[in-house]
């Protein structure tokens, strides 16, 4: 069946530094893609989306960039700050969305 | 204070025991959905609903019911049909019926249930 998932599933990086986190998914007809974050015992927070219609997306800090040719998708996260310490997680659908397992983003002080 | 709420944040299930999870939202929002969580790995879609009275499987809905009386509310039972219940479960809800471009999911804190 289709998947969602991610390249790694640890990354830890030193604060002030960009981070990157990949994801791949394999249902070529995906239209919208999504990013959470989660924080350990909480539920995931609403990041970043963004419509297969478009190859890349700002917010603050954070941009999402889309590679439908190869079905490639990253969550890029600037001058990473200890907060940003949680797992990221990529999702696809709509009412049937579907979850990679997510990336422990770990920052180093 | 706008949000989802889950409650109990904690649970615990005897054998044979039915179980409900509760999931109140007061967004204003169509969609609801639960999901189940296991350590280390990803999101999985039990039910969803997008209108009261109405509501679909997921992935994984076996040894599982909902029922959708009103808007607000979506609760969720493990019964005693689901022999590996031990997980964590959260509740979404969004603004999304279908034709939308978007579907941002709100979530709740979570239950974790365990099996005595």
């Amino acid at each position: 069946g289709e998947s969602v998932g991610l390249h790694l599933p640890t990354l830890s990086v030193q604060e002030g530094d960009n981070s990157i986190i990949n994801c791949a998914y394999s249902n070529s007809a995906s239209d919208y893609f999504i990013w959470y974050k989660q924080e350990s015992g909480k539920g995931p927070q609403f990041i970043i989306d963004i419509r297969s219609n478009m190859d890349k997306r700002q917010g603050q800090r954070v941009t999402v960039l889309l590679n439908k040719t190869v079905k490639h998708l990253s969550l890029q996260i600037a001058a990473t700050q200890p907060g940003d310490s949680a797992v990221y997680f990529c999702a696809e659908g709509f009412n049937d969305m579907r979850f990679g397992a997510g990336t422990r983003l770990t920052v180093k002080p | 204070d706008g949000g989802i709420t889950q409650s109990p944040k904690y649970l615990f299930r005897k054998e044979g025991q039915n179980v409900t999870l509760s999931c109140e939202q007061n967004l204003n929002h169509d969609a609801m959905y639960w999901y189940r969580q296991d350590p280390g790995q990803g999101l999985r879609l039990i039910y969803y609903s997008q209108i009261v009275n109405d509501f679909q499987k997921g992935d994984i809905a076996e040894g599982y019911s909902v029922s959708r009386e009103k808007k607000e509310s979506f609760p969720l039972t493990v019964t005693s049909a689901q022999k590996n219940p031990t997980a964590f479960y959260l509740c979404a809800s969004s603004m999304w019926t279908g034709g939308s471009a978007k579907n941002i999911q709100y979530f709740g804190a979570g239950t974790r249930l365990s099996v005595l």
